[in-house]
This record gives C-alpha cells, sequence and structure tokens, in this order.
C-alpha cells in the first residue's frame, strides 16, 4: 500500500487478556517506530528499530510489553495480561532513515485499544 | 532525560487571529520537527529545522529554530478553523529515536 497500515483500528479487550497489534510499514522503509498516545496527550515512545540493529527498547513501560519485526516488515506489538491503563491509541510509523537530522516519519492511523 | 515541553498545552482563538506555540529544552538537539494530527489520524510531518536560528515559513506557518537548537517556535498568521489540529514538536534522541512533546492543542472558531 502507498501508506502505514495499522490493524485492527479498534480493539476492546477484557482486563487481563493479550493482545497483537499490527503494522505495515511503507515499502523499503528501514525505520520503524512504536509510539503510544493517551487520550489529548502527546505521543509516548515504546520501541524503535532500525534495520538489523537491535531494537530500542527503552521505552517500553512494563515486561508485558514486547515488539517484533521481521526483517524491513512487519511489526507486531504484543501487550500481555492487559491492564485498564493500557487503554490509548498505539500509533506506529515508519521511515527511510537515510540521513537522521532530514528523517521523516509517516504515521499509520493507530489502533485505538479499549480495556474494559 | 531529553524532554521537550510545549506551551501551551490548549488554546482556543477566533479565525483571524494570530498565535505563536512553543517548544523548549534543556538539551541541544541537531534538529526539530513539527507535525500536526487531527483527531483519528496519526500526526503529519510540517517542517524539520536543522541549522540554530533557522526560520523557515510554510504559507501562513513561519517556524524558528532556537540559535542554541534548544528551542522552536511555530507561528500562524491569521489563523483559520482548518488549522485546528494536535501541534507537535519532535527532536532526536540520544538513543536514535524520535522524541515527542505532549503538545499544543488549537481550536480556530469561525
Amino acid at each position: 500500500g502507498a501508506g502505514v497500515s495499522q490493524s485492527p483500528s479498534n480493539k476492546v479487550t477484557e482486563k487481563g487478556k493479550d493482545v497483537e497489534l499490527r503494522c505495515d510499514p511503507i515499502s523499503g522503509h528501514t525505520a520503524l517506530y512504536w509510539y503510544r498516545q493517551r487520550l489529548g496527550q502527546g505521543l509516548e515512545f515504546l520501541i524503535y528499530f532500525q534495520g538489523n540493529s537491535a531494537p530500542d527498547k527503552s521505552g517500553l513501560p512494563s515486561d508485558r510489553f514486547s515488539a517484533e519485526r521481521t526483517g524491513e516488515s512487519v511489526s507486531t506489538l504484543t501487550i500481555q495480561r492487559t491492564q485498564q491503563e493500557d487503554s490509548a491509541v498505539y500509533l506506529c510509523a515508519s521511515s527511510k532513515r537515510t540521513a537522521a537530522t532530514n528523517e521523516k516519519l509517516f504515521f499509520g492511523s493507530g489502533t485505538q485499544l479499549s480495556v474494559l | 532525560t531529553q524532554l521537550l515541553e510545549q506551551s501551551p498545552q490548549f488554546l482556543s482563538i477566533q479565525e483571524g487571529e494570530n498565535l505563536t506555540v512553543y517548544c523548549n529544552s534543556s538539551s541541544v538537539f541537531s534538529s526539530l520537527q513539527w507535525y500536526r494530527q487531527e483527531p483519528g489520524e496519526g500526526p503529519v510531518l510540517l517542517v524539520t529545522v536543522v541549522t540554530g536560528g533557522e526560520v523557515k515559513k510554510l504559507k501562513r506557518l513561519t517556524f524558528q529554530f532556537g540559535d542554541a537548537r534548544k528551542d522552536s517556535s511555530l507561528h500562524i498568521t491569521a489563523a483559520q478553523p482548518g488549522d485546528t489540529g494536535l501541534y507537535l514538536c519532535a527532536g532526536r534522541g540520544s538513543q536514535g529515536n524520535l522524541i515527542f512533546g505532549k503538545g499544543t492543542k488549537l481550536s480556530v472558531k469561525p
């Protein structure tokens, strides 16, 4: 596709269940980011993948959160034993990462996660 | 920890007014970016500023990067309802990731 695609667009789950969120980046983009955005708030960095380098996981809020990316393709963000505080929009972005200072991130529309 | 503080947090104005929003940090950034986000969508890049003191114009929007590369401002002239949205600044963190401020939520009323 032409842009970053995220699925599902909405996810309602019960407290304690595991959820998996998917991100399809733009083809050829080596960098991929996950952010969390609570209602009315800014973007909270979660994790960053760059090519074959080890991912920067410094933003993951707890060990219930994990993410994987196979090569330069799809990424999945997994939240285990979900809590109500996990309710937020989860945004994925990708970029070509050709030059750090001029990197342009392209965002998906996000997955709205609601934990009941 | 590198942080970006944005102010004001909320801004509600009438169509035709001018406004300025700010992005400040105690850290030096090699570049800063401004994004705009509309409800239900992801942020969209407006501009990247790289050189200290740089000024960039995008129609009615003027972006400035501070001389010390620690702060930036966005000025909108004659605001229109279509300018409504969440304005986010972002800078490159020491680990290579992109750090965002909490944003300024702008509402322009007709």
